[in-house]
């Protein structure tokens, strides 16, 4: 099975800052991969497909790059709406495989 | 809009079964493959199966395979997952998922999802 490792686990930073996170792949994914944003109490939402490609009425604040193993997902700059636990998931094999999370924090 | 309602969650003992029922509305189900995941409190999510858009493939993780069957009905536009077997670990919030992809003979993104429907296994 794929195993998906995301980092940093939490992060706090301020309105208006850059936020990134990484996502590594245990194998060769290619461009399979996904990234979520999940609020409290809430369902996840689909906000990268493809790795780099924006689901529509998603904010331009968000982006993703990489392929390969090697994945980021960026906030240009976060906005107390972001306050979330976001998911990457690669869709290059079976079992479908998502990271472990990371909850980013308004500082 | 899309919008896909979960039922069917509830308390069942260990060994029991359940079946969880998501009515989809607002696009062409029989053309989209589907999926569930669940969250287990306070934890990270697990994609559980998959179904093709006309039901002929479906795939399942590790965990549950020979335990739960996911099924749909394209005339009621209703996804299924009938979970047999039941263990304290499958206590967890499952969601229905649409795959993003039309058409999707694999499973691939997930989105839109519904809101979910707990379900918790004890004695």
């Amino acid at each position: 099975d794929i195993q998906m490792t995301q980092s940093p686990s939490s992060l706090s930073a301020s309105v208006g800052d850059r936020v990134t996170i990484t996502c590594q792949a245990s194998q060769d994914i290619s461009n399979y991969l996904n990234w979520y944003q999940q609020k409290p109490g809430k369902a996840p939402k689909l906000l990268i497909y493809d790795a780099s490609n924006l689901e529509t009425g998603v904010p331009s604040r968000f982006s993703g790059s990489g392929s390969g193993t090697d994945f980021t997902f960026t906030i240009s700059s976060l906005q107390p709406e972001d306050i979330a636990t976001y998911y990457c998931q690669q869709y290059d094999n079976l079992p479908l495989a998502f990271g472990q999370g990371t909850k980013v924090e308004i500082k | 809009q899309v919008q896909l309602v979960e039922s069917g969650g509830g308390v069942v003992q260990p060994g029991g079964s359940l079946r969880l029922s998501c009515a989809a509305s607002g696009f062409t189900f029989s053309s989209y493959g589907m999926h569930w995941v669940r969250q287990a409190p306070g934890k990270g999510l697990e994609w559980v199966a998959f179904i093709r858009y006309d039901g002929s493939n479906k795939y399942y993780a590790d965990s549950v395979k020979g335990r739960f069957t996911i099924s749909r009905d394209n005339s009621k536009n209703t996804l299924y997952l009938q979970m047999n077997s039941l263990r304290a670990e499958d206590t967890a919030v499952y969601y229905c998922a649409k795959d993003h992809q039309h058409s999707s003979s694999w499973p691939q993104s997930l989105g839109p999802w519904g809101q979910g429907t707990l379900v918790t296994v004890s004695s």
